[in-house]
């Protein structure tokens, strides 16, 4: 089946450090693979996404690109800012259940001034 | 667009009783999905309808869950008989026209059981 593994966290950061959560991801077929960021006390929003491999999704200075031979899609920001405290979910689509995000745990990230 | 929005917010609730929330998807998305949100987890899938129909159910659905949207317009999730394991956030999603877009989510409706 689909299933998705993030880096465990808290992450921790001062502000304009260089942030990486790590994602990868086992699933059948050509998976479209997202980012989802919920904010305390708030829903789920799409921050990126990419559909093939080797496509480089991209938002708000956040990067991730898909990558096939690995099969990862890991976040990163060159420069992260307190406003960017929040739950990372890494998630795919794939195959014949291609309606239903299979996500991960998610990564609390705090960003310290 | 005004987004995918839910309804209550907040709901607390005694064991054994039944309770009721609303999901208003995006206009003309024809996709409503639900999750179910634990502490420290992430969502996973409850069911899907395309317009009026529901089309696929989970096995963490149980016989005491039931989801309707009426008129492929707004969709409610009940729960009967609510149990403390029922405790969770549960998050409504919509999507337009073809399988494999973007699911949208609301802002969730937090249900805890005493």
């Amino acid at each position: 089946g689909n299933s998705v593994t993030q880096m465990e966290g808290p992450v921790t950061l001062s502000e304009e450090a260089f942030l990486t959560i790590n994602c990868t991801y086992t699933a059948t077929g050509y998976p479209s693979l997202f980012w989802y960021v919920q904010y305390p006390g708030e829903g789920l929003q799409l921050l990126l996404k990419a559909t093939k491999a080797d496509d480089k999704g991209s938002n708000k200075g956040f990067e991730a690109t898909y990558r096939k031979e690995t099969t990862s899609f890991h976040l990163e920001k060159g420069s992260v800012q307190v406003s960017d405290s929040a739950v990372y979910f890494c998630a795919l689509l794939s195959g014949g259940s291609n309606y239903k995000l299979t996500f991960g745990k998610g990564t609390l990230l705090t960003v310290n001034p | 667009d005004t987004g995918v929005s839910q309804n209550p917010r907040h709901k607390i609730t005694k064991r054994g009783q039944n309770v009721t929330f609303r999901c208003d998807p995006i206009s003309e998305h024809n996709r409503l999905y639900w999750y179910r949100q634990t502490l420290g987890q992430g969502p996973e899938f409850l069911t899907y309808f395309q317009n009026e129909a529901q089309l696929e159910k989970s096995r963490l659905l149980s016989d005491r869950f039931s989801a309707e949207r009426p008129k492929g317009s707004f969709s409610t999730l009940e729960i009967q008989r609510t149990e403390q394991g029922d405790s969770a956030m549960y998050l409504c999603a919509s999507s337009p026209g073809a399988l494999g877009e973007t699911q949208y989510f609301g802002p969730g409706t937090r249900l805890l059981v005493l």
